[in-house]
């Protein structure tokens, strides 16, 4: 069966610092790659998405994410985050069946 | 983006009595809704998908029994909890693609639901 997986499940970061958050998907096939955020008391916007082409895909507010096909993997990447950025973030992957399958998320905390 | 609205945003029952919560797409036509649960501080599971005009789809270890959904319009999908109890509790979210192969998703605000 499909599944997505996150590599943390909460990262607590200063402000300015450098965010990477793994996310990593087993499914064979061709697949649509996002990543979602659900500010607190806010319902899920997307932050990104991947469908073919260049591998690096820019975002909203500065985010990007990289996808690398040999390792299943879609990465999110944010030079300097803000305090604004606390969220809770989920990748999640569209297979082929138009499914999207969500991982288990993580929590960032920025602290100011 | 695309308006995705749900109605009740937050509802209250007692136990045995059945729920209908609302999935609506307010500008575009949703040829697919799916239909997710949020525990606190979880991911967002797949219950089902709903195609317009067909049954709904049922993910392994969802009772469609429990959950009905139709999907009798483009725009409005309707998720009903029957004879809900304290487990059922959760906040329901509902997503809608337009069908068009860009694959996104819009998503509903969500509906609380707390089963007394």
């Amino acid at each position: 069966a499909q599944s997505v997986s996150q590599h943390n499940h909460h990262v607590i970061l200063s402000e300015a610092a450098s965010l990477e958050l793994g996310c990593n998907y087993s499914y064979g096939g061709t697949v649509n790659l996002f990543w979602y955020v659900q500010y607190p008391g806010q319902h899920l916007q997307l932050l990104l998405k991947y469908f073919s082409g260049d591998p690096l895909v820019k975002g909203i507010k500065g985010f990007e994410a990289e996808f690398i096909k040999s390792k299943f993997s879609f990465n999110l990447r944010k030079p300097s985050v803000q305090w604004s950025d606390t969220a809770e973030y989920f990748c999640a992957v569209k297979t082929s069946y138009d499914k999207v399958i969500f991982g288990p998320g993580t929590s960032l905390s920025v602290i100011p | 983006g695309a308006v995705v609205s749900q109605h009740p945003s937050w509802v209250i029952c007692k136990s045995g009595t059945s729920v209908k919560i609302e999935c609506r797409s307010l500008d575009f036509q949703a040829t697919t809704m799916f239909w997710y649960r949020q525990f606190p501080k979880q991911s967002l599971m797949l219950m089902a998908t709903s195609n317009e005009g067909s049954k709904a789809t049922y993910e392994q270890g969802v009772e469609k029994d429990k959950f009905l959904i139709n999907h009798a319009s483009l725009t409005l999908s309707t998720l009903t909890v029957t004879s809900a109890h304290p487990e059922d509790s959760s906040f329901y979210i509902c997503s809608a693609s337009s069908g068009r192969g860009t694959g996104e998703l819009f998503f509903g605000e969500g509906s609380r639901l707390t089963v007394l």
